[in-house]
Parts: structure tokens; sequence; C-alpha cells
């Protein structure tokens, strides 16, 4: 199975500033990366698939980028709902995959 | 507007048995295919299982950690999604999530979850 490693596990970042948050896959998943937000006590929302396409609904604040074993999630100016865990996940092959989550947290 | 909402998470003892559904609305459910993933509290996501439409089969896969135990299947006529769990341990305590998936060919991500339904196994 492949393995996604999420860094940093935290993020202490102020409203307004940019966050940029990775992900690094075990083996190349090619661009079949998906980016889920999730805030306490709610389902996980997806943000972006196919590594830089963002989901309908989606503030164009947050973008994708990365192929093969390394991406990067980055909001460009922190909003007070951007506070939250973000999980990565790796859709190439099953079984699919998460990263253990980078929690964004108000500085 | 797509919904999916869960139901039949409980308390159940080690060994038992439990089933999951899923119960659906704004999409064409026979077209799309579904999957479960858990989350163990404070922890993160894990998918546990998924299905195709049975326009491509109806094939099933699972997870290492609950394959031969677990069991997803769909009722296309009543837009519900199951998931039956045998043989529970201690490990499988989690919410559960069901999930639509959208895909290009084999290529399949969860575009909308549902808000969980929690199962605790404990003696």
């Amino acid at each position: 199975e492949k393995v996604m490693t999420q860094s940093p596990a935290t993020l202490s970042v102020s409203p307004g500033e940019r966050a940029t948050l990775s992900c690094r896959a075990s083996q190349s998943v090619s661009s079949h990366l998906a980016w889920y937000q999730q805030k306490p006590g709610q389902a996980p929302r997806l943000l972006i698939y196919g590594a830089s396409t963002r989901a309908a609904g989606i503030p164009d604040r947050f973008s994708g980028s990365g192929s093969g074993t390394d991406f990067t999630l980055t909001i460009s100016s922190l909003q007070s709902e951007d506070f939250a865990v973000y999980y990565c996940q790796q859709y190439n092959k099953r079984p699919e995959t998460f990263g253990q989550g980078t929690k964004v947290e108000v500085k | 507007e797509v919904q999916l909402v869960e139901s039949g998470g409980d308390l159940v003892q080690p060994g038992r048995s439990l089933r999951l559904s899923c119960t659906t609305s704004g999409f064409n459910f026979g077209d799309y295919a579904l999957s479960w993933v858990r989350q163990a509290p404070g922890k993160g996501l894990e998918w546990v299982a998924f299905m195709t439409s049975f326009l491509y089969g109806g094939t099933t896969e699972y997870a290492a950690s609950v394959q031969g135990r677990f069991t997803i299947s769909r009722d296309d006529a009543k837009r519900i999604v199951y998931l039956q769990m045998d043989s529970l341990n201690t490990e499988d305590t989690a919410i559960y999530y069901c999930a639509r998936y959208r895909c290009t060919g084999y290529y399949c991500y969860e575009e909308y979850w549902g808000q969980g339904t929690l199962v605790t196994v404990s003696s």
C-alpha cells in the first residue's frame, strides 16, 4: 500500500497569512491526489482533486500543486473558517490511503 | 442537493455484529460508486470498503483490516448502501462515514460525505 506522509503535524498561522502544507507519497501516485478539510465534529470536505483542481464551491485562496510523490496545499490568506485539519489522500491505487493530517491552528 | 445520512451506529460487545445504513438523495444513485471510511476517536481517516455501481458489475474491495469480516452492499431501489460488520473488535471503534465517489475510469475519490455514525465496540 502507498503510504502518505504529511508535514508538519501542526501549523500555527495568523489570520491573513499564507499556509503551506506538504504531502509526500511513498511511491508515485501520478496526479491522483485529493485534499480534504475537516473541522471538529464535521465530516471531511473535498477541497482539491487531481492534485490541483478545486472542487465545486471551494474559494480560490485554496490551491494544490505537485505530481508523482510530492504535493502541496497552499492557503493564500487564512480566514477564520480555514482553521481545521487537512488530509491528503491518494487514489492512484486501492487501498486508497490518507495522510495523518495537518492541523492548522491560530498563532 | 446531494445528501448522505448514515444510521445504525451503536454500542456493541466484541464479537458481535452490526449493520450500518446510508440513505441517499439528490443524485442518480445507480450511477455512482460508494465507499465507507472510518475515523477512530482522535485519529485520522481510514478507508474501509468500496463498491462500484452495478453498471460496472457491483465490484467490491476492502481494507485488509476488515477483509472477511465486513461486507458492503447496495440497494439501488431504496438508494441505500450498507456495511455489514461481523466479528467486531475494539479496534473497529470509530465514526463511520459513507461517501459518494466521483470516478474517472479506475480512479475514484470521495466527493460527498455523510455526517457519520458512531460505532463503539466495548464489553
